[in-house]
């Protein structure tokens, strides 16, 4: 079945720090592929995606890159803030058009 | 203007007891999912209907028991509730099942099991 492996976390960074979140995923035929975010107490908001290979998805700042070679979709942002503090969940859409997450990483950003 | 709701938000009760959540959305989309979310945080789809039909039906026990009474609802019961079941449960709806559609989630309701 699809599986989506993230880094393993939590993640503490100060503020204004380069983040890197690693996902690699393992799915049949081609994947849409997902970052969604989750705020304390919260659901969970889409952050980006991309749909095909090549593809790279942006919001607030955040980049992911969809690359087929290396089955990779890895969540970047040059400058973090105290506000991106939550759980990053990779995810990807297989053939079976189920959402299947990775197991979320935890960031923390200081002041 | 919330695009999906559930209700309740916290759910408290004793093990054995029958219990239900529910979840609406005002999207006019066609395709609605449960996500049960343990301790962890890790997220595992439960079910899913498409236009009122179950398109999605994991491993989960016969205990429960989704229902869609329209497009805009997706309701969830339980019956005979463990501690086990102990968890956030997510509801989610996209515009269709397809593999690049976007799916929005509700807020939650987090079960507890005494």
């Amino acid at each position: 079945g699809d599986s989506v492996t993230q880094m393993e976390g939590p993640v503490t960074l100060s503020e204004e720090a380069f983040l890197t979140i690693n996902c690699t995923y393992t799915a049949t035929g081609y994947p849409s592929l997902f970052w969604y975010v989750q705020y304390p107490g919260e659901g969970l908001q889409l952050l980006l995606k991309a749909t095909k290979a090549d593809d790279k998805g942006s919001n607030k700042g955040f980049e992911a890159t969809y690359r087929k070679e290396t089955t990779s979709f890895h969540l970047e942002k040059g400058s973090v803030q105290v506000s991106d503090s939550a759980v990053y969940f990779c995810a990807a859409t297989g053939a079976n058009s189920k959402l299947t997450f990775g197991k979320g990483i935890t960031l923390s950003v200081r002041p | 203007d919330t695009a999906v709701s559930q209700t309740p938000k916290y759910l408290v009760t004793q093990m054995g007891n029958d219990k239900s959540i529910k979840c609406e959305q005002n999207l006019g989309h066609d395709t609605m999912y449960w996500y049960k979310q343990d301790s962890k945080k890790f997220l595992k789809i439960m079910f899913s209907y498409n236009n009122k039909e179950l398109i999605i039906n994991e491993t989960v026990p016969n205990r429960f028991s989704p229902k869609s009474p329209d497009k805009a609802h997706l309701n969830l019961h339980i019956n005979s509730l463990e501690l086990g079941d102990s968890a956030v449960y997510f509801c989610a709806s996209s515009q269709t099942s397809g593999i690049g559609d976007t799916q929005y989630f509700g807020p939650g309701t987090r079960l507890t099991v005494l």
